[in-house]
């Protein structure tokens, strides 16, 4: 069963436009959503997180929105640089569960020069 | 500060082999959780240790072990290795800080094994 879900394998836009990810998810009970970014032969690196109390959350050049009614979580990235090239991970944890992230299978984003 | 530290970070064994990976969290983190990375299945949650104890596991064969010592460093152990154990493993470490909602988790480069 899978609680975490980014339909997009890969995503490509062209530097300086805006990149948008998405992620959705089945339970209701997450507490907070996360977004990491990948490169390879490294570890997640955590970018940027929202809370289930809110609807929105900024930081520089990345912005987190959820919609709870929908399930759904996107990250928009403007602009986009060739430096955010990656696979991007959508994540969902429970306040009581802290330890356990739920993964999506991950969106390789490629931002051409 | 230093961060996550794995070793190795490349092994190679055989099917029906054992394995024990290591883990040494941020200096001060008290919990480190393990994950497995395959292309088929995406990252998946095996189990969190804090204070020496398993507190979370995920859906893994009891093949699957882990351990937390006195000073926070973690192993994991895969017994009896099959050619599907082929997989990054990631471990993560956090505080974690009590009454927190939420507890940022520090990942290390990951090992990678390779089951033949």
């Amino acid at each position: 069963d899978q609680q975490v879900k980014q339909n997009s394998p890969s995503l490509s836009v062209q530097e300086g436009r805006i990149s948008i990810l998405n992620c959705d998810y089945t339970n209701s009970m997450f507490d907070y959503f996360l977004w990491y970014k990948k490169y390879p032969a490294e570890g997640p690196t955590f970018l940027i997180s929202i809370s289930s109390i809110k609807d929105k959350n900024e930081d520089g050049r990345f912005t987190v929105f959820l919609n709870k009614s929908a399930k759904h979580l996107s990250l928009h990235i403007v602009p986009s640089q060739p430096g955010d090239s990656a696979v991007y991970f959508c994540a969902a944890v429970r306040s009581s569960n802290t330890g356990k992230l739920i993964f999506g299978q991950g969106t390789t984003l490629q931002v051409k020069p | 500060k230093a961060g996550v530290t794995q070793t190795p970070r490349y092994l190679i064994k055989t099917r029906g082999q054992q394995v024990t990976l290591s883990c040494s969290p941020i200096s001060g983190h008290r919990s480190v959780s393990w994950y497995q990375q395959t292309p088929g299945q995406g990252l998946q949650f095996l189990f969190e240790y804090f204070s020496e104890t398993q507190r979370n596991k995920g859906n893994f064969p009891g093949r699957f072990s882990g351990r937390q010592f006195s000073n926070s460093r973690s192993e994991m152990n895969v017994s009896t290795l099959e050619l599907g154990d082929s997989a990054l493993y990631l471990c993560a470490s956090s505080l974690p800080l009590a009454g927190a909602s939420y507890n940022e988790q520090f990942f290390g480069p990951g090992t990678r094994l390779t089951v033949l």
